[in-house]
């Protein structure tokens, strides 16, 4: 998984408290996404970007934020956590989606259980 | 929305043994992934296929898009412990007003070794 970070690992929140998980990658990649793993259900996207500044929403957006101000970072908010939203995440950072050559890098999770 | 459904959902193998699992969706993409995620890991990029009948190889992963770009299978030969995990596949689309496309995931295929 070289070269895009997240942190937390882990991380147990209340309902209705707010958290951040962050994304960054030092690959210089423009596109960079969140996704969020549950069992039985793969991935699924939550949100997206192309570049610093813009954002799109993905499959999954409700309950999510998420911002680019700068090409590394990409952190994603959750506004008043929900226990549906318990799951693992992943950032994924690429150079360009379906670019021949292009290679998608995932973080490593993080883990969040929502009580 | 666009689906992939990936098959088997789990299988067991036998060290040595020839292993098979294949996506199809009723969209046509123009990028076919495949990924293995290990316990407590973000997945991890095996084979990445961008013409429609190209065959790749890894070591001893073949994967290939399919001509109709709607379906792909990936391979492993002569199995090892190893090689237990999950595997997913993903494709993207294109949009051809010029953004970039999203990737989209197989529920995956959970390969065991046999007791």
């Amino acid at each position: 998984n070289a070269g895009v970070t997240q942190t937390p690992k882990f991380q147990v929140l209340k309902t209705g408290q707010s958290m951040t998980l962050q994304c960054a990658q030092d690959m210089n990649h423009e596109y960079m996404s969140w996704y969020r793993q549950d069992p039985g259900m793969g991935l699924r996207l939550i949100h997206y970007s192309v570049g610093a500044g813009i954002t799109d929403q993905g499959e999954v957006p409700n309950g999510y934020n998420v911002s680019r101000s700068t090409t590394e970072d990409f952190p994603l908010r959750l506004l008043s956590a929900a226990p549906s939203q318990t799951s693992v995440y992943f950032c994924a950072s690429s150079r360009r989606i379906g670019s021949s050559g292009n290679t998608i890098y995932f973080g490593e999770g993080s883990w969040l259980t929502v009580v | 929305g666009q689906q992939l459904n990936q098959s088997p959902q789990s299988m067991f193998i036998q060290e040595g043994e020839d292993v098979s699992m294949n996506c199809t969706s009723s969209s046509i993409f123009n990028t076919w992934l495949w990924y293995k995620q290990d316990p407590g890991e973000g997945p991890v990029l095996l084979i990445a296929l961008y013409k429609a009948g190209e065959l790749t190889s890894n070591g001893r992963l073949t994967a290939q898009f399919g001509i109709t770009r709607k379906d792909s299978f990936l391979n492993i030969s002569a199995s090892i412990p190893s090689d237990v995990g999950i595997y997913f596949c993903a494709a993207s689309y294109m949009n051809y007003g010029g953004s970039q496309g999203n990737l989209i995931f197989g529920k995956g295929t959970k390969l065991s070794v046999k007791p």
